[in-house]
């Protein structure tokens, strides 16, 4: 069955520095791979996805992530935070099985001035 | 333009009761999820519907819980018999097309199920 693990319940990092936000999956054949953010009070927003080719991908708000398939991780990264990044993280997976997205329990980023 | 829309915002209902939630995609949307979030967890899949048909109802925890989409654009959730259990954040989400598609989310209806 077709999973998502966030390690972290919360990342802390300082304004200006580099943060990673961790996923790892398990999924049968090729996956689909997504971050999403949730800010207070606001509907879950997409920030980027793998579909396939470069495994580097770039999305929203200067969010980048990395897939790779040898360690089944998709982790997002920033080379700088900043305060607005402050908010409540998903890591998303889906397979060619299905239509069903599984989402992870997300992870708190809290960045600090 | 418009996003995704879900009302009403908050529902608060006792137990054994019978409620509808509704949810209007973005226009042009064919693909539409309903998810169930508790607190602390991420969205938990329902059902997924292409057009007006639910290609996907695996997630439903059981049959007390149906949804329906008849033209293809509004959705509704429906749940019978009301539990205690079934209070959470319920959110809808649509998207252009599937599998490699993004989802575009709406705000959500907190059910409280007293």
């Amino acid at each position: 069955a077709q999973s998502v693990a966030q390690p972290e319940d919360q990342v802390n990092v300082a304004e200006g520095n580099p943060l990673t936000v961790k996923c790892t999956y398990s999924v049968s054949g090729n996956p689909y791979l997504f971050w999403y953010v949730q800010y207070p009070n606001r509907g879950l927003q997409f920030l980027l996805k793998y579909i396939t080719g470069d495994n580097l991908v770039k999305g929203s708000y200067g969010f980048e992530a990395e897939f790779n398939k040898s360690q089944t991780s998709f982790h997002l990264k920033k080379p700088s935070a900043l305060v607005s990044d402050s908010a409540l993280y998903f890591c998303a997976v889906r397979d060619l099985r299905g239509f069903k997205t599984i989402f992870g329990a997300g992870t708190r980023l809290f960045v600090k001035a | 333009g418009a996003g995704v829309s879900q009302t009403p915002s908050n529902k608060v209902t006792e137990k054994g009761k019978y409620v509808e939630l509704r949810c209007d995609p973005i226009s042009g949307h064919t693909a539409l999820y309903w998810y169930r979030q508790s607190l602390g967890q991420g969205p938990e899949f329902l059902i997924y519907f292409q057009g007006t048909g639910a290609a996907d109802d695996s997630g439903l925890p059981n049959d007390r819980f149906f949804a329906v989409r008849p033209e293809g654009s509004v959705s509704t959730l429906k749940i019978q018999r009301t539990e205690r259990g079934d209070s959470a954040v319920y959110l809808c989400a649509s998207s252009l097309g599937t599998i490699t598609y993004e989802q575009y989310f709406g705000p959500g209806t907190r059910l409280t199920v007293t």
